[in-house]
């Protein structure tokens, strides 16, 4: 059981790139989640996926967006790279409301942009 | 603005001893708080949840403590391991009640926890 997998890991970007995150969830949780991580700042919601083919914003949407095809996917785009995104990106999914609220995480995705 | 804060960056404790971490929040609605914790490299890992019915939640080593009219909740780790050591991240999430929230979680700037052998 892999739980959340996040790939890449690692990945720098030159400014105006592009480029996707990928996120693969295998507990058939509803409910995922995209959140940076940045200095003195803890994690920060970017995006959310409430089930399959549906998306929301979080606190910290632009310049980011987002798609949920299939259940167990919630990919992240970066359609043109700022160093403003250099951040740790963490991936998480949970169930829905009502059974278990805690949310699973990722490793994290650790992404320059120069 | 920072609707959950931890005030303090850092933490040193010795081996065996008690580890106190502090969160505050200002968003009244919110009504159900975690704790997380998180080694280098790795994603945050749940470590034990409170809802706002309750004012203590025991998990072993671990005791969170919430007090509403403070709007403040805290850790208690007991007795402290090496192995404890970590950042610890609260967080607070609004709507647990109502099945509104959809677990989205805010959450706090984190606390380095360092316990000595």
């Amino acid at each position: 059981n892999a739980g959340v997998t996040q790939t890449p890991k690692f990945r720098v970007l030159k400014t105006g790139q592009s480029m996707t995150l990928l996120c693969a969830q295998d507990m058939n949780h509803e409910y995922m989640y995209w959140y940076r991580q940045d200095p003195g700042m803890g994690l920060r919601l970017i995006h959310y996926s409430v089930g399959e083919g549906t998306t929301a914003k979080g606190e910290v949407p632009d310049g980011y967006n987002v798609s949920r095809l299939k259940k167990q996917n919630f990919l992240l785009g970066l359609e043109s790279a700022a160093p403003s995104q250099t951040s740790v990106y963490f991936c998480a999914s949970s169930y829905r409301q009502g059974s278990m609220t805690e949310a699973f995480f990722g490793q994290g995705t650790r992404l320059t942009v120069v | 603005d920072q609707q959950v804060k931890q005030n303090s960056p850092s933490l040193s404790v010795q081996e065996g001893r008690i580890s106190i971490l502090n969160c505050d929040y200002t968003n009244s609605m919110f009504d159900y708080f975690l704790w997380y914790k998180k080694y280098p490299a790795e994603g945050p890992t749940f470590l034990i949840s409170i809802s706002s019915i309750k004012d203590k939640n025991e998990d072993g080593r671990f005791t969170v403590f919430l007090n509403k009219s403070a709007k403040h909740l805290s850790l208690h780790i007991v007795p402290s391991q090496p192995g404890d050591s970590a950042v610890y991240f609260c967080a607070a999430s609004e709507g647990y009640a109502g099945g509104t929230s959809y677990g989205k979680l805010t959450f706090g700037q984190g606390t380095i926890l360092t316990v000595h052998p």
